[in-house]
């Protein structure tokens, strides 16, 4: 069973429109993660939220962390070829850290 | 400043093997995590370790170990290779815990044949 469940787990649209990425988990986390990665390269972290209900913005990305610290969301805004990847959402909890089951994204041309 | 580096990227070998793989973290990062992702799987955590100790450890068999030196770089081992343990071995740094913000590695890539 994976602490932190992410949906869709596979997402396929057109260039231009907009979606949304869900991470959530029935458990509190100190911060949250969202990381993008490309085949065969690592994760590259894209933000991170520590506050409950904290709203963060890169460019045409949207994060939002859940009021209760339990889930958070990634919204893209008119999707580009270059955002296709996959997206993965981590939470830290003490000294663990535990990463969401991910979403693979395609963003067609 | 330099990231996370991983060597070597990609390897080959047969059942029954051994396997190192290094990494060395990012400047001023004492905490490195080790993750294995397979497509079935996902993102797995092996080990994390801090100050050259042990910090925490995944559910994975004893055949897969690890060290961390005193300037940081840490290597894994896996012994007695099974043909499940081909996957992508990913190495993350962190300032002093791994639930802070993670930096990765790209990776090496093993194959097991």
């Amino acid at each position: 069973t994976q602490l932190l469940e992410q949906s869709p787990q596979f997402l396929s649209i057109q260039e231009g429109e907009n979606l949304t990425v869900y991470c959530n988990s029935s458990s509190v986390f100190s911060s949250l993660q969202w990381y993008r990665q490309e085949p065969g390269e690592g994760p590259v972290l894209l933000v991170t939220v520590v506050t409950g209900g904290e709203v963060k913005k890169l460019k045409r990305l949207t994060f939002q962390f859940g009021d209760a610290r339990k889930d958070s969301s990634l919204h893209i805004t008119a999707a580009q070829p270059g955002d296709t990847g996959l997206y993965l959402c981590a939470g830290g909890r003490g000294n663990q850290f535990y990463f969401g089951t991910g979403t693979s994204l395609t963003v067609i041309p | 400043k330099a990231g996370v580096t991983q060597t070597p990227r990609y390897l080959i070998k047969t059942r029954g093997q051994q396997v190192t793989l290094s990494c060395s973290p990012i400047s001023g990062h004492r905490s490195v995590s080790w993750y294995q992702q397979t497509p079935g799987q996902g993102l797995q955590f092996l080990f994390e370790y801090f100050s050259e100790t042990q910090r925490n450890k995944g559910n994975f068999p004893g055949r897969f170990s690890g060290r961390q030196f005193s300037n940081s770089r840490s290597e894994m081992n896996v012994s007695t290779l099974e043909l499940g343990d081909s996957a992508l071995y990913l190495c993350a740094s962190s300032l002093d815990r791994p639930s802070g913000e993670q930096f990765f590695g790209p990776g090496t890539r093993l194959t097991v044949l």
